[in-house]
């Protein structure tokens, strides 16, 4: 079975263009999180849907970020304008349920703003 | 809030050396505690969930083991293919509300020379 499936897996961007990362979950799988790998804060949630409602966004880091979840197979995370602090993996997980299933997480989009 | 911190950060070991890597936590009524294991430039790949204090679970070379304040990760005689940073995560039951959030660890960065 395929996993969770991310695109692009490299983005090199400037400071203040758009970047929008994509999310495609494991099929059957009715929650979805996006989240954010530093060195130096680990990985941290940024959003979590339930089918395919936003749950909790509290981990966003300000208004320049935002996530959609137009379907049960896709969506995104749109940085807006970006900055070099936004530089970083981002991670999309998806499991089965809303009550704790295991996160199967894909394999990350790695993002640098110059 | 749930908080975790893994030691030690990082850990070198001889092929075939045995070793344990320790995940301390507090969390409001654990609902699972959960082991990833993490390759360079890749994402968390799920290893183990624990779910009450004295469960023991095992895979290959690893076995996980769960008290009420910390979760160890006890690796077998190890091959260099063991390589990894391996992230240690709680989930708590209702933690404000967000009983499918995982907190993470910052990872032990486990190198097995052969």
């Amino acid at each position: 079975d395929a996993g969770v499936i991310q695109s692009p897996r490299h983005e090199v961007t400037e400071m203040g263009q758009e970047v929008t990362l994509r999310c495609k979950p494991i099929s059957g799988h009715n929650s979805l999180f996006w989240y954010r790998q530093t060195m130096m804060r680990g990985l941290e949630l940024l959003i979590y849907f339930n089918n395919n409602v936003p749950i909790d966004d509290s981990g966003m880091p300000e208004d320049r970020f935002s996530a959609k979840m137009p379907n049960a197979s896709f969506s995104t995370l749109k940085i807006q304008p970006s900055e070099p602090r936004d530089s970083a993996v981002y991670f999309c997980a998806s499991s089965r349920t809303d009550k704790g299933e295991t996160q199967y997480f894909g394999p990350g989009t790695r993002l640098l703003v110059l | 809030e749930d908080q975790v911190t893994q030691s030690p950060e990082a850990l070198r070991l001889q092929e075939g050396e045995s070793s344990s890597l320790n995940c301390s936590y507090t969390v409001s009524g654990l609902r699972g505690l959960f082991w990833y294991r993490q390759d360079p430039g890749k994402g968390p790949e799920f290893l183990f969930t624990l779910y009450s204090a004295g469960e023991e679970k095992e895979k290959e070379r690893l076995k996980a083991t769960l008290t009420k304040k910390e979760s160890f990760l006890h690796i077998t005689a190890p091959k260099p293919e063991d390589s990894a940073t391996y992230l240690c995560a709680v989930q708590g039951w209702n933690s404000g509300g967000s009983n499918y959030k995982l907190t993470f660890g910052k990872g032990t960065l486990l190198t097995v020379n052969p």
